[in-house]
């Protein structure tokens, strides 16, 4: 299947700092890419939908102006997550689609385990 | 609304044993259906999916599911379980009418006792 990756694979920060996580389609173009969050023993829990070129959608209770989104080029999109606080520790998974179609299977990225001291 | 559910949280199972891990779901329409493993250090690999068709849908790492619409059920089965299918398992639903986003439920732990 097709690869992608995330860096960092994890990343521990102050409090009131910004972290940016990216999120690459290694060998195809990716035409949406979806962002999760996963806390320990629980689901995945969609955040926003980003496609290429187009204002990511954010999922209901997911703070836009906490949680930026960038989806610039078929191949890359970041998630920042601006001002963090502990509450934000958890692990982050981003997945990418070459299709606009939920029967074009998603390929997600191992993830990014973010820790706020 | 959209849901998933998956029973069973954690399950464990000898190695050689048969498997099944369950899956309920609620969707207005025709759902689209997966099944997707979590390893460690790993990002989620698909392991089957069900869109139409025959209800019995084989998959990956000998890995099948069945669809029961009258039950609202899409359980995975495995005939014998290794001691590398030790994981986290997902079941999704996908919203077709939603930009195809996937709604996962809460994911069953499966450990294989030697």
């Amino acid at each position: 299947g097709a690869v992608v990756s995330q860096h960092p694979s994890w990343v521990i920060c102050k409090s009131g700092t910004s972290v940016k996580i990216e999120c690459r389609s290694l060998d195809f173009q990716a035409t949406t890419m979806f962002w999760y969050r996963q806390f320990p023993k629980q689901s995945l829990m969609l955040m926003a939908t980003s496609n290429e070129g187009s204002k990511a959608t954010y999922e209901q209770g997911v703070e836009k102006d906490k949680f930026l989104i960038n989806h610039a080029s078929l191949t890359l999109s970041t998630l920042t997550v601006t001002s963090a606080h502990p509450e934000d520790s958890s692990f982050y998974i981003c997945s990418a689609r070459a299709g606009t179609s939920v029967d074009n299977e998603q390929f997600f990225g191992p993830g990014t385990r973010l820790t706020v001291l | 609304a959209q849901s998933v559910t998956q029973p069973d949280i954690h399950i464990t199972v000898s190695e050689g044993a048969s498997l099944e891990l369950r899956c309920n779901y609620s969707y207005g329409a025709t759902p689209y259906l997966f099944w997707y493993v979590q390893s460690p250090g790993q990002g989620l690999q698909l392991l089957l999916k069900y869109f139409s068709g025959d209800t019995l849908v084989q998959g990956i790492k000998g890995f099948e599911a069945e669809f029961k619409r009258s039950q609202s059920s899409f359980n995975l089965r495995k005939p014998s379980v290794h001691w590398s299918d030790a994981a986290e398992y997902f079941c999704a639903v996908g919203a077709h009418n939603q930009g195809g986003k996937l709604i996962f439920g809460q994911g069953t732990e499966l450990s294989v006792k030697p």
